[in-house]
């Protein structure tokens, strides 16, 4: 079946312009996560959804970062006013519950700011 | 607080020798789930292995094997007979139950294995 979709693979921009970064995630899957992976940074966590349950924010960097998961399904991750410590690759991943079952990842947006 | 140090920043070694990874965490709760994931040079990760805090039982899946030892917080990996095709960044990363399955990920170990 399809797998964990994000959209666009690839996104360029000028500083202090904003971004919307999409994630499909596998159909039925309650858990959704974002995760920032920046060169010889491993990967931040950013921001958690499970079912209908406020999301853990704790990872947002910024309040210029927000996320929003409508209908329990797609996912969109907006950066305002891009700054260029926000390059790097924008990984998204879903599970049915993580703790009883792997994440699965998409293969990410990768965002420069120029 | 959650907390995964992968302290081996990358680590390169001849094909077909033994390789181990570390991973050492931080927890609060008694409960708790460790993974490791795999990221080969395409860039999309992979799952490994899963591991609750209450089964301490090394696991072995071919080349792969796991030592989980609660005692030094510890849950290295180590690949026998290492293969060029493993060479790839590998996480280590934490669940605490309490957390709502929030899951935290090392920095990696980007492993090279050479020819």
């Amino acid at each position: 079946g399809a797998g964990v979709s994000q959209s666009p693979s690839n996104k360029v921009t000028e500083k202090g312009k904003d971004v919307e970064l999409r994630c499909d995630p596998i159909s039925g899957h309650t858990a959704l996560y974002w995760y920032r992976q920046s060169l010889g940074q491993g990967l931040e966590f950013l921001i958690y959804f499970q079912g209908n349950s406020a999301p853990d924010k704790s990872g947002l960097p910024s309040d210029r970062f927000s996320a929003e998961r409508t209908g329990g399904s797609v996912s969109t991750l907006t950066i305002q006013r891009t700054q260029q410590e926000d390059s790097a690759v924008y990984l998204c991943a879903s599970s049915y519950r993580p703790l009883n079952s792997p994440l699965h990842f998409g293969n990410g947006t990768r965002l420069t700011v120029t | 607080a959650q907390k995964v140090t992968q302290a081996q920043t990358e680590i390169s070694v001849v094909e077909k020798e033994d390789v181990t990874l570390d991973c050492v965490y931080e927890t609060r709760d008694t409960t708790y789930y460790l993974f490791w994931y795999k990221q080969p040079p395409s860039g999309e990760l992979v799952f490994l292995i899963r591991r609750n805090s209450f089964d301490e039982q090394n696991e072995i899946s071919g080349r792969y094997s796991w030592n989980f030892q609660k005692s030094t917080s510890s849950f290295n990996f180590t690949i026998t007979a290492s293969q060029v095709v493993d060479s790839a960044v590998y996480f280590c990363a934490l669940s605490e139950y309490n957390r709502d399955d929030k899951i935290i990920f090392g920095k990696g170990t980007r492993l090279h294995i050479l020819p």
